[in-house]
């Protein structure tokens, strides 16, 4: 079936280690993007990607790195400098053929720094 | 940067009635694009509705349908008949070209609204 798998659904780490979150996607989308949902205030942008090779910083990007390798894989890192990471960390992806088109999103990971 | 303001944090409606969201948008674009996002209690992030600023007509999907006011950057969900089903946070969302590098889309979201449903 086509669709964005993030993996895991839950993941735990010690204070001070690197994470990195996964989310892949078989639709053939171009641009795919990471967000970070906290409770009471939405979804804020992180990282975006339009092609391969290229990613651009969302609002919050402090404390995240992304690469963007193969079309299909959007990895984010959450490192020791991000302050608080303890969220809920959402991938979206869309196809850019249309203008209007609507991104499609993973089930999310759940990430509790300890 | 655009900013998406959704001023209804929670609301509640009797089911089979009607209820409207609120949401308002802050950009100089004229071309733009507006999403309504449903997330239930899954988390799973669902598209409700779209509408392209540059289409007048309000964009309608069964019991769902949009009041977009452009001059007002008004950007407003009307569920009608609701069910139990409808339980969930709506967020609603603005997409943009942003004129850097490859060139992209940048889809920023308001806060969102817990919608309840009451039997």
């Amino acid at each position: 079936d086509g669709g964005i798998t993030q993996s895991p659904k839950y993941l735990f780490r010690k204070e001070g280690q690197n994470v990195t979150l996964s989310c892949e996607q078989n639709l053939n989308h171009d641009a795919m993007y990471w967000y970070r949902q906290d409770p009471g205030q939405g979804l804020r942008l992180i990282y975006y990607s339009q092609i391969v090779n290229d990613f651009q910083k969302g609002d919050i990007a402090e404390g995240y790195s992304v690469s963007r390798e193969k079309k299909e894989s959007f990895p984010l890192t959450v490192t020791s400098a991000q302050k608080n990471p303890t969220a809920f960390y959402l991938c979206a992806s869309r196809h850019t053929g249309g203008v209007s088109t609507e991104a499609f999103f993973g089930q999310g990971t759940r990430l509790t720094v300890v | 940067a655009q900013t998406v303001t959704q001023s209804q944090p929670e609301m509640s409606v009797q089911e089979a009635e009607t209820v409207t969201l609120s949401c308002t948008y802050d950009t100089s674009e004229n071309n733009y694009y507006l999403f309504w996002y449903k997330q239930p209690p899954s988390r799973q992030m669902i598209l409700v509705i779209r509408q392209e600023a540059y289409k007048q007509q309000n964009a309608t999907e069964n019991r769902f349908s949009v009041n977009f006011q452009k001059a007002a950057k008004s950007f407003s969900l009307k569920i009608s008949d609701s069910q139990l089903g409808d339980t969930a946070m709506y967020f609603c969302a603005f997409m943009k070209h942003v004129h850097s590098g490859a060139g992209s889309y940048q889809l920023t979201f308001g806060k969102g609204t817990k919608l309840s449903v009451i039997p």
